[in-house]
């Protein structure tokens, strides 16, 4: 079925870096794209979304890429910090489902 | 902090017991979520539920789990007869309304151990 995944399970950033998570989907229908940031035993947090009708969006050190002829969608983190370490979720919302399908996730490792 | 409640935070059961766990959307939020998270990898969608009502039951396995959402209270998510197989993170997350591309806002998620 479709899904949604990622390249790379775990990045090694150096801090003060600039960070980039990648994430490619299958379904062309989706339409809206969110990325999560889940740290140790906590559940996702919200970090920056993005419609289809879009290309780019910043956010607070954050901006996602949308690129709807390859279905790639990247989170860009500038200078990366060790607050920003933990497991980097994109998820979509899956055709007229209010449902969000999540990719495996990549591990941020930020090294001092 | 008027985030998305689960409680337990974790919860131990033996084999062929009942699981229930509790969901307290954000405030001014009417609609409710569950996920199932296994280690190392991403949540998988299990139910989307509004006051009284089940509009997404999809992921959903058929039999031994079920999940409400009353019309006062908590959103329940509750498994019988537990399996081994059960042993997972279980997130609830909610959002304002019925409109899609709004972003859902998750709790910090039951962790449930079967022995």
């Amino acid at each position: 079925g479709e899904s949604v995944g990622l390249h790379l399970p775990t990045l090694s950033v150096q801090e003060g870096d600039n960070s980039i998570i990648n994430c490619a989907y299958s379904n062309s229908a989706s339409d809206y794209f969110i990325w999560y940031k889940q740290e140790s035993g906590k559940g996702p947090q919200f970090i920056i979304d993005i419609r289809s009708n879009m290309d780019k969006r910043q956010g607070q050190r954050v901006t996602v890429l949308l690129n709807k002829t390859v279905k790639h969608l990247s989170l860009q983190i500038a200078a990366t910090q060790p607050g920003d370490s933990a497991v980097y979720f994109c998820a979509e919302n899956t055709g007229t489902a209010s449902k969000l399908t999540f990719g495996t996730g990549t591990r941020l490792q930020v090294t001092l | 902090n008027a985030g998305v409640m689960q409680n337990p935070r974790h919860l131990v059961r033996r084999r062929g017991q009942e699981a229930r766990l509790r969901c307290s959307p954000m405030k001014g939020h009417s609609h409710v979520y569950w996920y199932r998270q296994l280690p190392e990898e991403g949540l998988k969608f299990m139910v989307y539920l509004q006051k009284e009502n089940i509009i997404d039951e999809s992921g959903m396995p058929k039999e031994r789990f079920s999940a409400e959402f009353p019309k006062e209270g908590p959103s329940i998510l509750r498994i019988q007869q537990v399996v081994r197989g059960d042993s997972a993170a279980y997130f609830c997350a909610s959002s304002p309304g019925g409109v899609r591309n709004q972003p859902q806002h998750f709790g910090d998620g039951t962790r449930l151990s079967i022995l």
